[in-house]
């Protein structure tokens, strides 16, 4: 069984642009998350989506946004990036009853 | 303000020793806990859960403790292998159906020593 995958692995960009990150859960699995990890703040949780809805939202500037798909598959959008914003961006599927399975995460560089 | 914390950022212990990671909470919603295990530049990987109606939950070398009057949870890894040197985090979920958002510590290195 496939787990969680995201791409690409590692990005630079430049500060001003903008940057999608893309999330395929596991197979069957309804709900995707985004947590972003700093060494600083640790992690974060982003927002939620099940059935192509945003259930949850975290507490994030309204550059981060984020969409599903019927396919389950996710993408995060981050606009007008910050240095700030280099981080490592973690997705995480859930079924029912199935608890929380990670990628391995896009490394986000903003230079 | 953080809602989940674990106050040692390293922790090193010797071979065969038990491991006592510590993990403290604020929100009264919480009524859900996870411990994931990191290396780097990976994701988190699952280890143990326990919900709030139980004190303990064991999954083979991997022992949680739940102290709701204290919100305090503990996880023990008994013996300790040089493979589990990683970082660990905490994680806490509010109750609710549909409740996705876990609240991470920021998390405990462990070194486990030949």
């Amino acid at each position: 069984k496939a787990g969680v995958t995201q791409t690409p692995r590692y990005l630079i960009k430049t500060r001003g642009q903008q940057v999608t990150l893309s999330c395929s859960p596991i197979s069957g699995h309804r709900s995707v998350s985004w947590y972003q990890q700093t060494p600083g703040q640790g992690l974060q949780f982003l927002f939620e989506y099940f059935s192509e809805t945003q259930r949850n939202k975290g507490n994030f500037p309204g550059r981060f946004s984020g969409r599903q798909f019927s396919n389950s598959r996710s993408e995060m959008n981050v606009s007008t990036l910050e240095l700030g914003d280099s981080a490592l961006y973690l997705c995480a599927s859930s079924g029912t009853g199935a608890g929380y399975t990670f990628g391995s995460g896009t490394r986000l560089t903003v230079v | 303000d953080q809602q989940v914390k674990q106050n040692s950022p390293s922790l090193s212990v010797q071979e065969g020793r038990i491991s006592i990671l510590n993990c403290d909470y604020t929100n009264s919603m919480f009524d859900y806990f996870l411990w994931y295990k990191k290396y780097p530049a990976e994701g988190p990987t699952f280890l143990i859960s326990i919900s709030s109606i139980k004190d303990k939950n064991e999954d083979g070398r991997f022992t949680v403790f739940l102290n709701k009057s204290a919100k305090h949870l503990s996880l023990h890894i008994v013996p300790s292998q040089p493979g589990d040197s990683a970082v660990y985090f905490c994680a806490a979920s509010p109750s609710g159906a549909g409740s996705y958002q876990l609240t991470f510590g920021k998390g405990t290195k462990l070194s486990v020593i030949p």
